[in-house]
C-alpha cells in the first residue's frame, strides 16, 4: 500500500525540542522530494520544508528557517523534522507529503499526504 | 512571494448543484515555453490528510471523479463541482508550484445548503 506514517507529535513546553518522523511505503522513496506542511487549528495550510531526493537541497519556510531541520534517510525510507527552540506558534498538525516536480526551477504539487502527528506547544 | 486569494470563503449549495471556487494569484504562474498553469487543486475532509484533485490547473488525478474539473490561466482559476454530492463536503485549496515557495491559498468551505 502507498502510504505515508508520521510519528513523533506531543505535548512540548516553549523552547524545547521535538523530532518527527514518516516511514514511506509502497514507492520508491529516492527517487522523490519530500516536504512537511502544517495546518495551525483553524488556519490555512503552510508549506514548512522540503528535502531532495539526494539530500543535496533543502529550503524552509520563513516562520521555521534556523529552528527546524529537515532530513531523511533513503535506506530507511524515511523522513525526519527536527524542531527545536519551539514556539506556541508552531503548535499544528504536521503532514509528511511527497512532492513531485517536472522542471527544476519550480515547485512541487503534493500527491500523496500522510495523516499528520499533531504537536502541541504549550506551558 | 506569490500569494494565492480564494474567493468565497465559504458556500452552501444543494445537492446535484454547481459550486464554483475561484483561485487568484499574484502574479502569473503560467510558464511560457511549456504552457503550463503551475497550480493544483486539494480536498480536505476533516480527520482526513488533504487530496490532490487537479494539477496543471486541469488534469484531473487519477481516480478523481469526472464532476471536478479546472479551468483557468495566467492568475485567475476556478474549480467546478458540477453537481455536488454530499461527500464533496470539504475545505478546497489551490496552491501554485511556479515558485519554489510553493503556497496555497485560505481555502473555501463547501457545505450543503
Amino acid at each position: 500500500e502507498v502510504q505515508l506514517v508520521e510519528s513523533g507529535g506531543g505535548l512540548v513546553q516553549p523552547g524545547r525540542s521535538l523530532r518527527l518522523s514518516c516511514v514511506a511505503s509502497g514507492f520508491t522513496f529516492d527517487d522523490y522530494a519530500m516536504h512537511w506542511v502544517r495546518q495551525s487549528p483553524g488556519k490555512d495550510l503552510e508549506w514548512v520544508s522540503r528535502i531532495t531526493w539526494d539530500s543535496g537541497s533543502v529550503a524552509y519556510a520563513d516562520s521555521v528557517r534556523g529552528r527546524f531541520t529537515i532530513s531523511r534517510d533513503n535506506s530507511k525510507n524515511s523522513l525526519y523534522l527536527q524542531m527545536n527552540s519551539l514556539r506556541v506558534e508552531d503548535t499544528a498538525l504536521y503532514y509528511c507529503v511527497k512532492g513531485v516536480r517536472i522542471q527544476l526551477w519550480s515547485g512541487w504539487y503534493f500527491d500523496l499526504w500522510g495523516r499528520g502527528t499533531l504537536v502541541t506547544v504549550s506551558s | 512571494d506569490i500569494v494565492m486569494t480564494q474567493s468565497p470563503d465559504s458556500l452552501a449549495v444543494s445537492l446535484g448543484e454547481r459550486a464554483t471556487i475561484n483561485c487568484k494569484s499574484s502574479q502569473s504562474v503560467l510558464y511560457s515555453s511549456d504552457n503550463k498553469n503551475y497550480l493544483a487543486w486539494y480536498q480536505h475532509k476533516v480527520g482526513q490528510p488533504p487530496k490532490l484533485l487537479i494539477y496543471w490547473a486541469s488534469t484531473r488525478e487519477s481516480g478523481v471523479p469526472d464532476r471536478f474539473s479546472g479551468s483557468g490561466s495566467g492568475t485567475d482559476f476556478t474549480l467546478t463541482i458540477s453537481s455536488l454530492q454530499a461527500e464533496d463536503v470539504a475545505v478546497y485549496y489551490c496552491q501554485q508550484y511556479y515558485s519554489t515557495l510553493q503556497a496555497f491559498g485560505q481555502g473555501t468551505k463547501v457545505e450543503i445548503k
